[in-house]
């Protein structure tokens, strides 16, 4: 079992859809991170959390620490959000080794 | 500002070659960490350089290793070349604890 899991791998939706994506994981953290990834490879990291909630512009994450799970959400999605999103774990503070799930590529239809 | 950047962007090797990849961080950045992205795949972690310090290392084998100039810049240095190899390698930097910043990638083939 992977440390940290993603679901769905795989996403289509319309263009104006609400989106969310879930990452659960296994181990003791001290920050989540949810990155994008464009083809061609660049990482864009979108936020980082250890506790409640953030936004920044149509996208949302949250996190739940007792249950070890977070989502990002996506509200009126556009066919630019298009990508694979990564979330990754840091494990210790001061130590930033990430753990990374494995990606949820999304694809929004105009 | 500019941000991570790494070089170069795309790299051939063959079996048994060695390869150094760079990367020069954010400046006033003084953490940099290496990433390994084989396709399909999440990126793994190799290593990670907080004041030219070795602050961790992934689960690669010993022909990988790395180093932080007083710079703050970093070199991924790979020996004996296998053709697993072949990956996108990303270098991330920070200022300390927060969010890491990465680079464009090198996409290094191995044939």
């Amino acid at each position: 079992k992977n440390e940290v899991e993603q679901s769905p791998q795989n996403l289509t939706a319309q263009e104006g859809e609400f989106i969310t994506i879930n990452c659960s994981y296994s181990v003791g953290i001290s920050a989540l991170h949810w990155l994008q990834q464009h083809p061609g490879g660049g990482i864009v990291s979108l936020f980082m959390l250890s506790s409640g909630k953030k936004k920044h512009g149509r996208l949302i994450a949250t996190i739940n620490i007792q249950e070890k799970h977070s989502s990002l959400h996506i509200t009126a999605s556009h066919p630019r959000d298009s990508a694979v999103y990564i979330c990754a774990v840091g494990a210790n503070f001061g130590n930033e080794k990430l753990t990374f799930g494995t990606g949820t590529r999304l694809t929004i239809i105009p | 500002d500019a941000g991570v950047t790494q070089s170069p962007t795309h790299l051939i090797k063959t079996r048994g070659q060695h390869v150094t990849l760079r990367c020069s961080p954010i400046s006033g950045h003084k953490s940099v960490s290496w990433y390994q992205q084989v396709l399909g795949q999440g990126p793994q972690f190799i290593f990670q350089y907080y004041e030219k310090e070795e602050r961790g290392r992934g689960n690669f084998p010993d022909r990988f290793s790395a180093r932080q100039f007083p710079n703050y810049s970093s070199e991924l240095n790979v020996n004996a070349l296998l053709l697993g190899d072949s990956a996108l390698y990303l270098c991330a930097s920070s200022w300390g604890l927060g969010i890491q910043y990465f680079g464009p990638g090198t996409r290094l083939l191995v044939l």
